[in-house]
């Protein structure tokens, strides 16, 4: 079956436009992750769903980021007016239960902020 | 705070050799382990994970790991090292309550033949 896909797979985007990633985990997973990938260091969690709700925003960085997964399936990361500093990988996940330990990646999203 | 560290960010092992990659985690209850390879431009793939029962965890590509509850461990190892395994891997911990994998800063590994 299909995993994890994650979309764009780059964007380059110049300092304060907003961008926004698209995730669409594997079908009837209830978890999704969202993690913050910078280059050469492990994966840093940001945000975290079951089904349609948000239930842990705590790592996002700064306001400018914001998710959503409406329909508790695909789940979109939008980051407003962008900075240098947000220029990662971007990693989704999604898990199959609510506990949502045994988690499936995506490839991620480089995102390149110049 | 719940942690999980990885030694040596590069290591550099001989085609045929033993690959042996140390992990320890934090706490004074066991979380829920794993290992992710992670190849270039692509996501983080599971090789193997530790939940309960049996210590020693086989995973794919030859790959096992062994949970050490006194040493706080979960080190990976493979008896021969292949040049299809230079990559990065990632051990990573899962603690219930915070729903979260926390991960270490990964070990790159470069298979010399």
């Amino acid at each position: 079956g299909a995993g994890v896909s994650q979309s764009p797979r780059y964007k380059v985007a110049k300092r304060g436009q907003d961008v926004a990633l698209r995730c669409d985990p594997i079908s009837g997973h209830v978890s999704l992750f969202w993690y913050q990938q910078a280059l050469g260091q492990g994966p840093e969690f940001l945000t975290y769903f079951q089904n349609e709700a948000q239930l842990d925003k705590s790592g996002l960085p700064s306001d400018r980021f914001f998710a959503e997964r409406p329909e508790g399936s695909v789940s979109t990361l939008k980051i407003q007016r962008t900075q240098q500093e947000d220029s990662a990988v971007y990693l989704c996940a999604s898990s199959l239960d609510r506990g949502g330990d045994t988690q499936y990646f995506g490839p991620g999203t480089r995102l390149t902020v110049l | 705070a719940q942690s999980v560290t990885q030694l040596g960010s590069h290591v550099s092992v001989s085609e045929g050799a033993l690959v042996l990659l140390r992990c320890n985690y934090s706490s004074s209850v066991p979380p829920y382990l794993f290992w992710y390879v992670q190849y270039p431009n692509q996501g983080l793939q599971l090789l193997l994970k530790y939940t309960t029962g049996a210590t020693l965890v086989k995973g794919i590509n030859g790959f096992e790991a062994e949970f050490k509850k006194s040493e706080t461990s979960f080190h990976l190892t493979k008896p021969s090292a292949h040049m299809s395994d230079a990559a990065e891997y990632f051990c990573a911990a899962f603690y219930y309550g915070n729903n979260r994998l926390a991960f270490g800063k990964g070990n790159q590994v470069v298979v010399i033949p």
